[in-house]
């Protein structure tokens, strides 16, 4: 069965500053992979998702993330954050196109002035 | 854009008492999902449901729990006897056929008192 960890329950860095939030996966074959965003109060929003073919994936709000088979990884990167990035992020993993997603734990995210 | 609607955003309920969450699937999906979110945990799959029938389900998908998509546009979650640990957020979501489009529903707020 597949799991997700990300091992970062909080974060925080500084407004304008670059951001890497880390996923490790476990699946034996190749994983369907997403990130999501959670503002508070609110509902699971899809930042991106890799199915196959180029490694680094380009989402919504100047996300990206890079999946690495070698390490079972899919990292969430952002350039430079604002503070409106605030939120707890989500990575997850699906067998395949047919099969419920599962979820980490998630990690939030502060943003300091 | 499409989105997933759920109604009520926020139900109170007595201990024992039954409830359904109401959810409106994107029209031309095929592929619907009830997940919950116990507050500061992770996001938990319930149960998967194509073709007018339970796919798979979760071990928290108890005989308490059932799902009905009674007229082909809605798909509901009905909890027949409520417990103080169903409170939770719980989300429905959708996706279609093709490219694996999944998207969520910004949730109800479930709290059993």
């Amino acid at each position: 069965a597949q799991s997700v960890t990300q091992p970062d329950i909080h974060i925080t860095v500084s407004e304008g500053a670059s951001l890497e939030l880390r996923c490790n996966y476990s699946y034996g074959a190749t994983p369907y992979l997403f990130w999501y965003v959670q503002s508070p109060g609110q509902g699971l929003q899809l930042l991106l998702k890799y199915f196959s073919g180029d490694t680094l994936v380009q989402g919504i709000k100047g996300f990206e993330a890079e999946f690495k088979r070698s390490q079972s990884s899919f990292n969430l990167r952002k350039p430079s954050v604002h503070w409106s990035d605030a939120a707890e992020y989500f990575c997850a993993v699906g067998a395949n196109r047919d099969d419920k997603i599962i979820f980490g734990k998630g990690t939030r995210l502060h943003i300091l002035p | 854009e499409p989105e997933v609607t759920q109604t009520p955003s926020h139900q109170v309920t007595q201990m024992g008492q039954e409830v359904i969450l109401r959810c409106v699937p994107i029209s031309n999906h095929l592929y619907f999902y009830w997940y919950r979110q116990i507050l500061g945990q992770k996001v938990e799959f319930l149960v998967s449901f194509y073709n007018n029938e339970i796919s798979e389900k979760s071990e928290i998908f108890d005989d308490q729990f059932s799902v009905e998509r009674p007229d082909g546009s809605n798909f509901t979650l009905k909890i027949r006897s409520t417990k103080l640990e169903d409170s939770a957020m719980y989300f429905c979501a959708s996706r279609d056929r093709i490219g694996y489009g999944y998207t969520f529903g910004s949730g109800t707020r479930l709290t059993v008192v």
